[in-house]
């Protein structure tokens, strides 16, 4: 079965930046490398709210409006991995941010997701 | 801010039917199937139903979803006291070119 585990969250001053991780196992490196990844984060006591998208071999990105510009999704394939670089974080960045996978970009649904992981910006 | 509407919360008395609904616009719903997800306490969401009206291996019958126009709908007949959690409902925004979740909706079994 597939687990994801996030990792990367910490406390982290307005303006600054952070990277988060999820690592993907029991998935091959080929299985893996043909999923979509996404990131979707959850603000305490929010909804959630999907932040961004990266398809097989990075050749589509999306990003949602609130974090266009300022957050990079990338994926290391040989590494079974996805990362989020976030810069210029603001206080409404903090959330649990979780890790998912999905078979395609847009008619799709995230099938796995990781625990989670906790970004809280504040000075 | 969501784009898809969900009341906050809904209840029931074990093995009553709750129904939750999710409303959206042309853009969204009216144009994309509909995935509901799970989230139990404390913890992490889970894939509930796809494509308006698919269960997951594993996800018990009594969950149904449905889709009309710009409104998507999850039922939970036989309310069971593990089915307390918040819901998310999620499609495909072709105008905002992103995926956009409902506003949840908490259920609670009285």
């Amino acid at each position: 079965e597939v687990q994801l585990v996030d990792s990367g969250g910490g406390l982290v001053e307005p303006g600054g930046s952070l990277r988060l991780s999820c690592a993907a196992s029991g998935l091959t490196f080929s299985l893996f490398s043909r999923y979509c990844m996404n990131w979707v984060r959850q603000a305490p006591g929010k909804g959630l709210e999907w932040v961004a998208s990266i398809s097989y071999g990075s050749l589509y990105i999306y990003y949602a409006d609130s974090v266009k510009g300022r957050f990079t999704i990338s994926r290391d394939d040989a590494q079974n991995s996805l990362h989020l670089q976030m810069s210029g974080l603001r206080a409404e960045d903090s959330a649990v941010y979780y890790c998912s996978t999905a078979a395609g970009i847009g008619n799709y649904h995230f099938d796995f997701w990781g625990q989670g992981t906790l970004v809280t910006v504040s000075s | 801010q969501s784009v898809l509407t969900q009341p906050p919360s809904a209840s029931g008395t074990p093995g009553q039917r709750v129904t939750i609904s999710c409303s959206g616009s042309s853009s969204n719903i009216g144009s994309n199937p509909v995935t509901w997800y799970q989230q139990l306490p404390g913890t992490a969401p889970k894939l509930l139903m796809y494509t308006n009206d698919q269960r997951p291996s594993g996800v018990p019958d009594r969950f149904s979803g449905s889709k009309s126009g710009t409104s998507a709908s999850l039922a939970i007949s036989g309310l069971q006291s593990e089915d307390e959690a918040d819901y998310h409902c999620a499609t495909w925004d072709k105008s905002l070119d992103g995926y956009v979740f409902g506003t949840g909706t908490k259920v609670t079994v009285l």
